[in-house]
C-alpha cells in the first residue's frame, strides 16, 4: 500500500459551505479510500472509488479521482457543525498487502455553526 | 449488526508492564487490522489477521504481538512498555481477504497512557 498526502491540513468554514480537501498518492492505485474521524474516536468510512471511475456520490459527499494527476478531492457541500472532524485518504494499490490501509497526517475541518 | 467493538476503552500502566487489548469484529468478518495513532506519527498499521494467521506486520518493535482466535476475535499484547508506546490503539475489520484496499470498519479504539 502507499500514503496518500492530504491537502489543506487545516480548513475552517462556515456552516452552510462547501468543503473541499485534496489527496495526492505516488503510485498507481487499485482504489482510494476516504475515512472521517471524529476527535478521539474509531475511523468511518465514508466512500471507496475504484481506478476505472472518476467521480462518485454519496449524500452531501463527492469523490473525484484523477489518476493522471494521481490525485482525489473530496466534497462536502453545506457543511454542518457534526462535519467537524479530521478526514484521511488512504490510496491502495492492491496486491497482497494484506489488511494495511496508509494514512496520512489527515485534513483537519472545523465547521462553525 | 453491531460494530467492532474493542475493550478496555482506556487504559493507563506503567514503563515496564504488559497490557492486552481485545478486539471483536463484526460479525462474519474474517480479517482484524490492528493500528497505532500518535500525535507525532499518525495512523500506522500494526498489523493483520485472517484466519488466525498473521498475514502482514508493520515496522513496529517484536514487543508488539497479536493473535486471533478461530472466532475471528483479536488480541494485541504489548510488553516492556514504553512511554512511547501512550496511543489510540485501533482495530479494525473487513469481510473478506483483507486486501486490495478492502473497506475496513474501525472500533472506538482503546486510550492507553503510560506512566
Amino acid at each position: 500500500s502507499q500514503q496518500g498526502e492530504e491537502d489543506p491540513q487545516a480548513l475552517s468554514i462556515q456552516e452552510g459551505e462547501n468543503a473541499t480537501m485534496n489527496c495526492s498518492y505516488k503510485t498507481s492505485i487499485n482504489n482510494l479510500q476516504w475515512y472521517r474521524q471524529n476527535s478521539g474516536r474509531g475511523l468511518v468510512h465514508l466512500i471507496l472509488i475504484r481506478s476505472n471511475e472518476r467521480e462518485k456520490h454519496s449524500g452531501r459527499l463527492r469523490v473525484t479521482l484523477d489518476t493522471s494527476k494521481k490525485s482525489s478531492s473530496l466534497l462536502i457541500t453545506a457543511s454542518r457543525a457534526a462535519d467537524t472532524a479530521s478526514y484521511f485518504c488512504a490510496p491502495h494499490a492492491g496486491g497482497t498487502s494484506y489488511g494495511k490501509l496508509t494514512f496520512g497526517q489527515g485534513t483537519i475541518l472545523t465547521v462553525h455553526p | 449488526k453491531a460494530g467492532v467493538t474493542q475493550t478496555p476503552r482506556y487504559l493507563i500502566k506503567t514503563r515496564g508492564q504488559q497490557v492486552t487489548l481485545s478486539c471483536s469484529p463484526i460479525s462474519g468478518h474474517r480479517s482484524v487490522s490492528w493500528y497505532q495513532q500518535t500525535p507525532g506519527q499518525g495512523l500506522q498499521f500494526l498489523f493483520e489477521y485472517f484466519s488466525e494467521t498473521q498475514r502482514n506486520k508493520g515496522n513496529f518493535p517484536g514487543r508488539f504481538s497479536g493473535r486471533q482466535f478461530s472466532n475471528s476475535r483479536s488480541e494485541m499484547n504489548v510488553s516492556t512498555l514504553e512511554l512511547g508506546d501512550s496511543a489510540l490503539y485501533l482495530c479494525a475489520s473487513s469481510l473478506n481477504s483483507g486486501g486490495a484496499g478492502e473497506t475496513q470498519y474501525f472500533g472506538p479504539g482503546t486510550r492507553l497512557l503510560v506512566l
